[in-house]
């Protein structure tokens, strides 16, 4: 079973357009991460959810929008796409107080 | 099932010593392969990385050996330094175009003074 799922592995979408990233897992982990990898590998952190509550939340524009219906759940929406925003964006977990975490296979986004 | 493993969740080291962090993997199509560094409450840091097409690639004090037939890296960094101590996540990926990376757990590193 994979532990940290996301979904679409890939997303071609013309600017403007509203899309949402969608990350699940199943190791009862307590805290979510979504993080935006550049083109140099760099691994940027935007948010973090705590049972729910928004725990970090680095200089991304408000566009970006974390979602987490449960504590299994991290969904990603993004409004009104940029070019900018074109990126490999994964989603992580890890169990409270702990520094080991889980990443999921990541998302290719193509913003046209 | 981890593709990526990293088998030591955490590792503590002498300063000035070797630190050797240690990353297995399964999938025999992965040919690139990536150490990134993490401090508390910021985003890895990419590190170093190696193609399948060699063995070793060093960086300063950073060294990444690659053994194929064993599916095993390892991350070398000597001398071991305090501002060091962070946790390592070792990733790899069929190409080295940014896609289908698939990461380690990590592996906690403190350097005692």
């Amino acid at each position: 079973d994979t532990a940290v799922s996301q979904t679409p592995k890939y997303l071609v979408t013309q600017m403007g357009n509203d899309k949402s990233i969608k990350c699940e897992q199943n190791l009862g982990h307590d805290t979510m991460y979504w993080y935006k990898q550049d083109s140099k590998k760099f691994l940027k952190i935007m948010f973090s959810y705590n049972n729910k509550e928004l725990i970090i939340n680095e200089t991304v524009p408000n566009r970006f929008s974390p979602k987490s219906p449960d504590k299994a759940h991290l969904n990603l929406h993004i409004n009104s796409l940029e070019l900018g925003d074109s990126a490999v964006y994964f989603c992580a977990s890890s169990q409270d107080g702990s520094e080991t975490q889980y990443f999921g296979p990541g998302t290719r986004l193509l913003v046209l | 099932d981890q593709q990526v493993k990293q088998n030591s969740p955490s590792l503590s080291v002498q300063e000035g010593r070797i630190s050797i962090l240690n990353c297995d993997y399964t999938n025999s199509m992965f040919d690139y392969f990536l150490w990134y560094k993490k401090y508390p409450a910021e985003g890895p840091t990419f590190l170093i990385s190696i193609s399948s097409i060699k063995d070793k690639n060093e960086d300063g004090r950073f060294t990444v050996f690659l053994n194929k037939s064993a599916k095993h890296l390892s991350l070398h960094i000597v001398p071991s330094q305090p501002g060091d101590s962070a946790v390592y996540f070792c990733a790899a990926s069929v190409d080295n175009y940014g896609q289908n990376f698939v990461f380690g757990p990590g592996t906690r590193l403190s350097v005692l003074p």
